[in-house]
């Protein structure tokens, strides 16, 4: 998972509180994206970006909201956390075309209570 | 939106068998990929697939791209204990222009019994 860096990998906070996931990545992609995975749901996308300046909504984008101020960061922030947001968020990046590959960040645990 | 059936679910296989899995969705994909995810990890990139009708191998691993794009297989052979962990198809599609949609399956879970 080189190249991309989450932080913190482990967080709890009390229903009510905002926070911000940090991602990282230092290969120059243009295309980043935040996923959240549950146990029988797989993966799923909450947003992604393009590029510096540009963000959209992915398949569960409520209670989220990014930014995406420079190329290398794209955080994602929580803004009235809920129990229903406990959960493993992973930030990822690429390229951007036909043949990207895609690369993982490491996983951010939370758990709101 | 993109659905991606991927099977089995969970597979409980003994050491030194052979494993299949597949995804198959419900319109054409642009590019396959296979990831593994161990536990407290993040996904890791296995195998990318670019055209229809390729296979292409990594090791013990095998995938391919279906003919008419809407599917893809990944084989293990001689499975060992490291294989354990969630195998994950993924399909890139072109949502226009320059903007590509990753769309995941729900994994497959491999057990493999020393």
């Amino acid at each position: 998972n080189a190249g991309v860096t989450q932080t913190p990998k482990f967080q709890v906070l009390k229903t009510g509180q905002s926070m911000t996931l940090q991602c990282a990545q230092d290969m120059n992609h243009e295309y980043m994206s935040w996923y959240r995975q549950d146990p029988g749901m797989g993966l799923r996308l909450i947003h992604y970006s393009v590029g510096a300046g540009i963000t959209d909504q992915g398949e569960v984008p409520n209670g989220y909201n990014v930014s995406r101020s420079t190329t290398e960061d794209f955080p994602l922030r929580l803004l009235s956390a809920a129990p229903s947001q406990t959960s493993v968020y992973f930030c990822a990046s690429s390229r951007g075309d036909s043949k990207n590959t895609i690369y993982f960040g490491e996983g951010s645990w939370l758990t709101v209570v | 939106g993109q659905q991606l059936n991927q099977s089995p679910q969970s597979m409980f296989i003994q050491e030194g068998e052979d494993v299949s899995m597949n995804c198959t969705s419900s319109s054409i994909f642009n590019t396959w990929l296979w990831y593994k995810q161990e536990p407290g990890e993040g996904p890791v990139l296995l195998i990318a697939l670019y055209k229809a009708g390729e296979l292409t191998s990594n090791g013990r691993l095998t995938a391919q791209f279906g003919i008419t794009r809407k599917d893809s297989f990944l084989n293990i052979s001689a499975s060992i204990p490291s294989d354990v962990g969630i195998y994950f198809c993924a399909g890139l599609e072109n949502s226009g222009g320059s903007n590509y949609k990753l769309t995941f399956g729900k994994g497959t879970l491999l057990t493999v019994n020393p």
